[in-house]
């Protein structure tokens, strides 16, 4: 099983450049999100999706895109990095439905460091 | 606007101690609490989930509770094992629709 998987583990950027990182499901989940995990801050969400075709804004939004065209994939974009966005980032996913028993499946999780 | 907090940040106990950490949240319309752990520079490992209509799950050495009326959660831990060495966070789910709002975790050290 598979589960979340996030590429890349590791990456470098300067200042003003963009990328794009990958997360993919293979659980057939509806609702996937993107948090990032800083020193002293905890777990702030991004951006999250409740099905294809469907995102919202979580509590950090600015500096980031997100699109979902494929109920696998979360595709998490930095348009212009700034040393601030330096941090780990996290991509969750986790079943719809009325039952509360569905709990958040984590990736392992993308360190990036802006210089 | 839902909030989340650990105390303590940070807890060391000789190997075998019974500990608690505790959560608590300031809005109790929750779906669900989940607690986690973290290893050093890992992802999240989901430990238990407790839905908003029961009071407690149990796994193994560990025990959740949850409290909604008083917007607390804690985490029994029995036992204790360096192995268990870790940062535990939980996180509320305030509706139907994935989004998890985290405490700031406590970091545990279990001295052998």
């Amino acid at each position: 099983n598979a589960g979340v998987t996030q590429t890349p583990k590791f990456q470098v950027l300067k200042t003003g450049q963009s990328m794009t990182l990958q997360c993919a499901q293979d659980m057939n989940h509806e609702y996937m999100s993107w948090y990032r995990q800083d020193p002293g801050m905890g777990l702030r969400l991004i951006h999250y999706s409740v099905g294809a075709g469907i995102t919202d804004q979580g509590e950090v939004p600015n500096g980031y895109n997100v699109s979902r065209s494929t109920t696998e994939d979360f595709p998490l974009r930095l348009l212009s990095a700034a040393p601030s966005q330096t941090s780990v980032y996290f991509c969750a996913s986790s079943r719809a439905g009325g039952s509360s028993n569905q709990p958040q499946h984590f990736g392992d999780g993308t360190r990036l460091s802006i210089l | 606007k839902q909030e989340v907090t650990q105390i303590p940040a940070a807890l060391s106990v000789p190997e075998g101690e019974n500990l608690v950490l505790n959560c608590s949240f300031t809005d109790s319309a929750i779906y669900n609490l989940q607690w986690f752990r973290q290893d050093p520079g890992k992802g999240l490992t989901s430990l238990l989930l407790i839905q908003s209509s029961q009071r407690e799950q149990t796994s193994g050495r560990l025990n959740a509770s949850l409290d909604k009326s008083s917007g607390r959660s804690t985490l029994y831990i029995a036992a204790s094992q360096p192995g268990d060495s870790a940062t535990y966070l939980c996180a509320v789910r305030a509706g139907n629709t994935g989004k998890l709002i985290f405490g700031q975790g406590t970091t545990l050290q279990v001295k052998p």
